[in-house]
């Protein structure tokens, strides 16, 4: 089993509507989960950070954690074209210093 | 606010070269950083990192070294490049517990 697991995609996703992407990590002792966007060809960019069980809203991202299932979601409301990318979940064990990456969920988002 | 810089953008290298990567942070200190690569297509391969200067962690055996000479300057480097290492190598710096920051990344190619 990977330590951080999503679904590669393509999700395809219509403008407008919400993207709902999945992540599923193997160790509970993890403590904090970060979401990263990467445009074909370009660097990873953080979007979203959650430390606590529930949910954590920026702007048209929502993040939610439920650490005793072990699972990080990330929610994209009104998706635009511009939301088309690579959607890496990381996970970062207990006081640690490294970050563990899943393989990323492919976003297309059609107009 | 902490900017990273990372360089060259793009570089093709024949097999047997040699290679360096210069990765610097400015306004912060003592970050830990982190060299990463993702070849095509792939997830992102940890490779070194470094919470101080002079301290290298190295997570894949390989042809690759890392260096910390300065607390902002993390350096990539190899004796002799294979075919093998080709791909983006992505430097990036955070805080323990805290998601990471990524340069904009280098491409390489080796031919």
């Amino acid at each position: 089993q990977k330590e951080v697991e999503q679904n590669s995609g393509p999700l395809s996703v219509p403008e407008g509507a919400i993207a709902s992407l999945n992540c599923t990590y193997s160790d509970r002792v993890s403590q904090s989960f970060f979401w990263y966007r990467q445009y074909s060809g370009k660097s990873p960019e953080l979007i979203m950070s959650i430390y606590s069980n529930g949910d954590k809203e920026d702007g048209r991202f929502t993040a939610q954690l439920n650490k005793a299932s072990q699972y990080v979601s990330l929610l994209i409301r009104d998706s635009q074209p511009s939301d088309s990318a690579t959607y890496l979940c990381a996970v970062n064990k207990a006081a640690g210093n490294k970050l563990t990456f899943g393989g990323g969920t492919r976003v297309l988002v059609k107009p | 606010s902490q900017t990273i810089h990372q360089w060259p953008a793009t570089l093709v290298q024949p097999v047997g070269s040699p290679l360096s990567l210069e990765c610097t942070v400015e306004g912060t200190s003592n970050p830990n950083l982190y060299w990463y690569r993702q070849a095509a297509g792939r997830g992102l391969q940890l490779l070194f990192y470094s919470v101080g200067i002079g301290q290298i962690s190295s997570e894949v055996p390989q042809n690759l070294s890392a260096s910390r000479p300065q607390d902002r300057q993390f350096i990539l480097s190899s004796k002799k490049l294979l075919l093998s290492d080709s791909g983006f190598y992505l430097c990036a710096w955070s805080f323990t517990g805290y998601g990471y920051t990524f340069g904009s990344g280098t491409r390489l190619t080796v031919v």
